[in-house]
């Protein structure tokens, strides 16, 4: 059973690019959530989302940042217009169900020239 | 805001000694998780602890919540280079999303051989 596949596990953008993040949960799971670990800081939520829906975005910044889990395919984290400050590792993570156990994949490092 | 802040944030140690990283908060959390990390790679959760004064072992690790849930401590007997990692604790907000997670600020552990 593959865990939590993230891709690409390295992207570099210039500013002003687009940056587009894949997570496909482990088989089964419903429930995937974006994290993303700036330097020198710990991991900070993003969003959280249900197969087609956003359930809780209260940590996605106002401007620039999307995410979506379509019925088909993986979960998308999208970046706009990318900035210098945008460069961090992003991990997702999925669960089988809300109050279970969290895999996380092992992230996409992103880093803006 | 809600804060976990982790001491110490680097510790060196022989192997075969022990050792304890702690994580605090003035917040209250409905249950506290502990995850390692290795370069490069995506947390792994170790345990969850849910009720106050609850105490869990895996193997040489004793975890602790306090009573009061707002912190908790890792211990480590008889360390080996295995262990060498990032430790994160998280807690999980109340009255928020499961697995809404805030993260400590991590302490890095390298046992030397």
């Amino acid at each position: 059973n593959a865990g939590v596949m993230q891709n690409p596990r390295h992207l570099v953008r210039r500013r002003g690019q687009e940056a587009r993040l894949r997570c496909s949960p482990m088989k089964g799971h419903s429930h995937v959530y974006w994290y993303r670990q700036l330097p020198e800081e710990g991991l900070k939520f993003m969003v959280y989302l249900q197969k087609e829906n956003i359930i809780d975005e209260s940590g996605m910044p106002k401007e620039r940042f999307s995410a979506e889990f379509p019925k088909e395919g993986p979960s998308i984290l999208r970046i706009q217009q990318v900035v210098r400050g945008d460069s961090a590792a992003y991990f997702c993570a999925s669960s089988r169900q809300l109050n279970e156990k969290l895999f996380f994949g092992s992230g996409t490092q992103l880093s803006v020239l | 805001t809600q804060l976990l802040k982790q001491s110490p944030q680097f510790l060196s140690i022989q192997e075969g000694e022990n050792l304890t990283v702690y994580c605090n908060s003035s917040s209250v959390f409905s249950s506290l998780q502990w995850y390692r990390q290795e370069p490069g790679e995506g947390p792994v959760l170790l345990v969850t602890v849910v009720t106050g004064g609850e105490v869990k072992k895996l193997k040489r690790l004793t975890f602790q919540f306090g009573d009061a849930r707002k912190d908790s401590s890792l211990h480590i007997t008889a360390a080996q280079p295995g262990d060498t990692g990032l430790y994160l604790c998280a807690g999980e907000v109340q009255g928020g999303a499961t697995n809404k997670l805030i993260f400590g600020t991590g302490t890095l552990l390298a046992v030397q051989p």
